[in-house]
């Protein structure tokens, strides 16, 4: 099994609303991301988590806030976000190895209004 | 420091045509590289994969081989089907964390 599972699939948020996207994968990985994508770019990265510890902070706004509760959830955790922040955001993982593949989920299309 | 360069798009094949996508890479060490498959309003999926000099990943028809003299990680298929439109994604991880560097994208647009 090489999924990662993300919900919501859609979501739509006011300026002033508190959110959070869940990310879940079940293949043992010790690694997850965040990435960002906007229409017709490649994925920006945003956060990495190495078992569980966050390792990798892409000068994200604080408006991000990452939590990664056990080894197999990251949630990112959405507050006062701007309409430039509407975007497709990726969720992925790989094995603890470096240099191994990123298996990444649907995305969660996000719209800031 | 570490990059891609991929072939700018948009690609735009008749179906049963030949397809390369350029993909050449700058990396300190040895990296792994990678082509990843976007269809629109999903997620990226891994269509193959190298991790050392000479080996050559295929899947579903598409294949890449890892040519270290080049430093080229080009993506073919012989014969493309309209099922193939979508953007591919060239990647490298340069094996000394766990950070990707992907290219811009190429989109593939295959008309019957």
């Amino acid at each position: 099994d090489t999924e990662v599972t993300q919900t919501p699939k859609h979501l739509v948020m006011g300026m002033t609303n508190k959110k959070s996207l869940k990310c879940e994968q079940h293949m043992g990985h010790r690694a997850m991301y965040w990435y960002k994508q906007k229409a017709k770019k490649p994925p920006e990265l945003m956060f990495v988590y190495s078992y569980e510890k966050l390792s990798i902070n892409e000068s994200v706004p604080s408006r991000f806030s990452p939590e990664c509760p056990n080894s197999s959830l990251l949630n990112l955790h959405l507050h006062a976000l701007q309409p430039e922040d509407s975007a497709l955001y990726l969720c992925a993982s790989s094995p603890s190895e470096t240099g191994r593949e990123q298996y990444f989920g649907p995305g969660t299309r996000l719209t800031v209004t | 420091g570490n990059s891609v360069t991929q072939m700018e798009g948009p690609v735009t094949l008749s179906e049963e045509a030949f397809l390369t996508i350029n993909c050449t890479y700058t990396a300190t060490g040895y990296p792994s590289l990678f082509w990843y498959v976007q269809y629109p309003g999903e997620g990226l999926q891994l269509l193959l994969k190298a991790t050392k000099a000479d080996d050559k990943g295929s899947n579903k028809g598409f294949e890449a081989t890892y040519r270290k003299e080049t430093t080229s990680f080009h993506l073919e298929k012989g014969s493309v089907q309209v099922s193939d439109s979508a953007v591919y994604f060239c990647a490298l991880s340069d094996n000394s964390g766990n950070q990707f560097y992907f290219g811009t994208g190429t989109s593939l647009t295959v008309i019957p």
